[in-house]
């Protein structure tokens, strides 16, 4: 049975760099059938797609965030991770970690979710 | 503002059918067969209930059904059930200027 379980700090301030984790268990993240996904909610509203890697390596972005964001993995540990550097307010969101299918986004397991905070 | 366009809300009661839609354009909803929709919960994690338009997951109920015209795609719920009230977020592929996933803004679903 696929499980994902994100982790990271819940806590940042301004400028300071968002880093979270994805521990996978019941799959493989150097599969070659599926991507691996960040997505994020902002308290009260909707999702945001942040971007997938696939095979370990090959990497997509939001084009919105692609300046702040790298999403890598660990294939070794079977995790993934996402950095979003100087943070604002902004990018405060409950953020999830996905298994994405490959067929333009269909993200068909997703992790509970963790809240982080952007603030001083 | 979502780049794709749904209705803030819809409602039906219980037996009744509803219809979401989910409004793109042609780089998007109306060039890809790439649409899914997902249901939420408050304070759960989403769900996907339809991908690639109109396929459901294993163990998503035939009451749910997708469909797409030109660069609207939609969302209908058959025989609604209270546990349907959720909210729904629809997505879609594009590849301008690069590949990635749009959702909507969502969708809340109140059963009468």
């Amino acid at each position: 049975q696929l499980q994902l379980q994100e982790s990271g700090p819940g806590l940042l301030k301004p400028s300071e760099t968002l880093s979270l984790t994805c521990a996978v268990s019941g799959d493989s993240v150097s599969s070659r059938t599926y991507y691996w996904g960040w997505l994020r909610q902002p308290p009260g509203k909707g999702l945001e797609w942040i971007g997938s890697i696939y095979s370990g390596v090959t990497t997509y972005y939001n084009p919105s965030l692609k300046s702040r964001v790298t999403i890598s993995a660990d294939t070794s540990k079977n995790q993934f991770s996402l950095k979003l550097t100087s943070v604002t307010a902004a990018d405060t969101a409950v953020y999830y970690c996905t298994r994405d299918k490959g067929t333009g986004g269909t993200n068909d397991h997703w992790g509970q979710g963790t809240l982080v905070t952007v603030s001083s | 503002q979502s780049a794709l366009t749904q209705p803030a809300s819809v409602s039906g009661s219980p037996g009744q059918s509803i219809t979401i839609s989910c409004t793109g354009t042609s780089s998007d909803v109306g060039a890809y067969n790439y649409v899914c929709w997902y249901q939420q919960h408050p304070g759960k994690a989403p769900k996907l209930v339809i991908y690639d338009v109109s396929n459901r997951p294993s163990g998503i109920s035939t009451r749910f059904s997708g469909s797409k015209s030109g660069n609207t795609a939609s969302l209908t719920i058959s025989g609604l059930q209270a546990e349907d009230e959720a909210d729904y977020y629809c997505s879609s592929h594009t590849r301008i200027p690069t590949p990635h996933v749009l959702f909507g803004g969502g969708t809340k679903l109140t059963v009468l």
